[in-house]
């Protein structure tokens, strides 16, 4: 049983330029989770979604956006990058809550975006 | 929003015991998890607390206290691999039941 996969581990980017991150969550997950971590830090949650809808924000501005897919994937991109913008990407999947599932998040190994 | 406090960093020794306070505010408290990170790795699932009490799993136990907004997790006999940072998330049910996370507590084993 795959976990929560992301690609790509590892990306350069200069400002200005535009990224996409795509996540893969864990077989049977339907809500996909995304967090922004700089080091040293704890994650910061940036959106939610889940049936293909945004559902929760966090204070990011619009310059982050996302999608997910009718297979649950997701894919989170980030326009005109800034050079606070590098840091770890984490994509996290679970169960809705309520559906006799306590909501607990299994986390990719992230996506390691260095804005030069 | 939310404050959720937790120390920077800890030192023990191999085979000691370490405590890690968590304390929070929400307005819908729904849940609070503790996750261990290793270096340059995911954040890894170890426990989960909604009512008061202590929760326990081998080595690893964690506490809840809802009327205080206070959690610890507890390690004990302490190994090297142990070394990591440790996690803890409150999910608010006035937030959308987000899970929102601490800075994260850095653990370092020595022998």
């Amino acid at each position: 049983d795959a976990g929560v996969t992301q690609s790509p581990t590892h990306l350069i980017k200069t400002r200005g330029q535009q990224v996409t991150l795509r996540c893969s969550p864990k077989s049977g997950h339907d809500t996909v989770s995304w967090y922004q971590q700089a080091l040293g830090q704890g994650p910061q949650f940036i959106f939610q979604y889940y049936e293909e809808e945004e559902r929760q924000r966090g204070n990011f501005p619009d310059r982050f956006s996302g999608h997910q897919f009718p297979n649950y994937s997701s894919e989170l991109n980030v326009n005109a990058l800034l050079l606070g913008d590098s840091a770890l990407y984490l994509c996290a999947s679970s169960f809705r809550l309520g559906q006799g599932a306590t909501g607990e998040l299994f986390f990719g190994e992230g996506s390691r975006l260095t804005v030069l | 929003g939310q404050n959720i406090d937790q120390p920077t960093e800890m030192t023990a020794t191999e085979g000691a015991i370490v405590q890690i306070n968590c304390t929070y505010q929400t307005s819908g408290f729904n849940g609070l998890f503790w996750y261990q990170q290793h270096a340059g790795e995911a954040p890894t699932f170890l426990s989960y607390n909604v009512l008061d009490g202590l929760e326990e799993k081998g080595r690893f136990s964690s506490f809840l206290s809802r009327s205080k907004g206070y959690s610890y997790l507890l390690l004990k006999e302490l190994q090297m691999k142990d070394s990591a940072s440790y996690l803890c998330a409150v999910r608010d049910k006035a937030a959308g039941n987000k899970l929102t996370f601490g800075g994260g507590t850095r653990v370092l084993v020595k022998p």
